[in-house]
C-alpha cells in the first residue's frame, strides 16, 4: 500500500514570494511516478507535474520546481514569486501498481496580495 | 478537447434517499475512476474501471455504492441508502492507460458532484 503525507495543511504567503510544499511518500514499489495536483476554489483538479521513479533530475517548468530525492522519499514542490491565482489546495500523489492514485491530505495555500 | 463531464453539480437529499450521479470520460481515455473528497482531505479511490471491467474495488463500501461502466464508456455512480458520512465531492476522472505498467498517463478530473446529505 502507497501512502503520501504532507506535513503543512496551510501555507500563507504575500505575492511575490516563494512557498515550498513538502511531500513524503511511502512504497514498496520501485517503479512509481509522483504528480502534484491543484485544486483552485472551484473544484476541479488539475495536473501540475509529474516525476517517475528511476530519474531523480530535478527541473523547472515557469514558476514550478520540484526536488525529487529517493533516498528520503521527499517530492517537494516550489512555486516561485507567488501570485494570487495560485492560491489553491495542492496534493502530492504517487502512481504505483494498478494505475492507483493515493493521495496526500493535500496544503492549503494561501497568497495575498 | 472536451474534458471530463459530470452530472449533476450539486445534489442535496435526505438520509437513506438514494442518489446517481453521471460521468462520462474524456473520448479514448480506457480507465475511469471515482474518487470521494470529504471536506478537507485528499481523495479516496472508490472504484477503477479499465473499459468495462473492474480493476479496483477495494474501498467501495458495498452494502451501499454501486456503480457501473456498461459500455466502458459513460459511469454511474450510485448511493442507496445515503448516509450522513456520505457528505462529500465526488470526482471523476479518466486517463489513457491501455497497460497496467503504463503509470505515467496522468489523470483527468471532472469538476465532481457536490452531495450533501441532511
Amino acid at each position: 500500500a502507497q501512502k503520501v503525507t504532507q506535513a503543512q495543511t496551510e501555507i500563507s504567503v504575500v505575492e511575490k514570494e516563494d512557498v515550498t510544499l513538502d511531500c513524503v511518500y511511502e512504497t514498496r514499489d520501485t517503479t512509481y511516478y509522483l504528480f502534484w495536483y491543484k485544486q483552485p476554489p472551484s473544484g476541479e483538479l488539475v495536473f501540475l507535474i509529474r516525476r517517475n521513479s528511476f530519474d531523480e533530475q530535478n527541473e523547472i517548468s515557469g514558476r514550478y520546481s520540484w526536488n525529487f530525492q529517493k533516498s528520503t522519499s521527499s517530492f517537494n514542490f516550489t512555486i516561485t514569486a507567488s501570485q494570487v491565482v495560485d492560491s489553491a489546495v495542492y496534493f502530492c500523489v504517487i502512481k504505483a501498481a494498478g494505475n492507483k492514485l493515493t493521495f496526500g491530505g493535500g496544503t492549503r495555500v494561501l497568497v495575498k496580495p | 478537447e472536451a474534458g471530463v463531464a459530470q452530472s449533476p453539480r450539486y445534489k442535496i437529499i435526505e438520509k437513506r434517499q438514494s442518489v446517481a450521479f453521471w460521468c462520462n470520460p474524456i473520448s479514448g481515455h480506457a480507465t475511469l475512476y471515482w474518487y470521494q473528497q470529504i471536506l478537507g482531505q485528499g481523495p479516496k479511490l472508490l472504484i477503477q474501471f479499465q473499459n468495462n471491467g473492474v480493476v479496483d474495488d477495494s474501498q467501495l463500501p458495498k452494502d451501499r455504492f454501486s456503480a457501473e461502466r456498461l459500455k466502458g464508456v459513460d459511469s454511474t455512480l450510485k448511493i442507496q441508502p445515503a448516509k450522513l458520512e456520505d457528505s462529500a465531492v465526488y470526482l471523476c476522472a479518466s486517463s489513457l492507460v491501455r497497460r497496467e505498467s503504463s503509470y505515467n498517463s496522468p489523470l483527468h478530473f471532472g469538476n465532481g458532484t457536490r452531495l450533501t446529505v441532511t
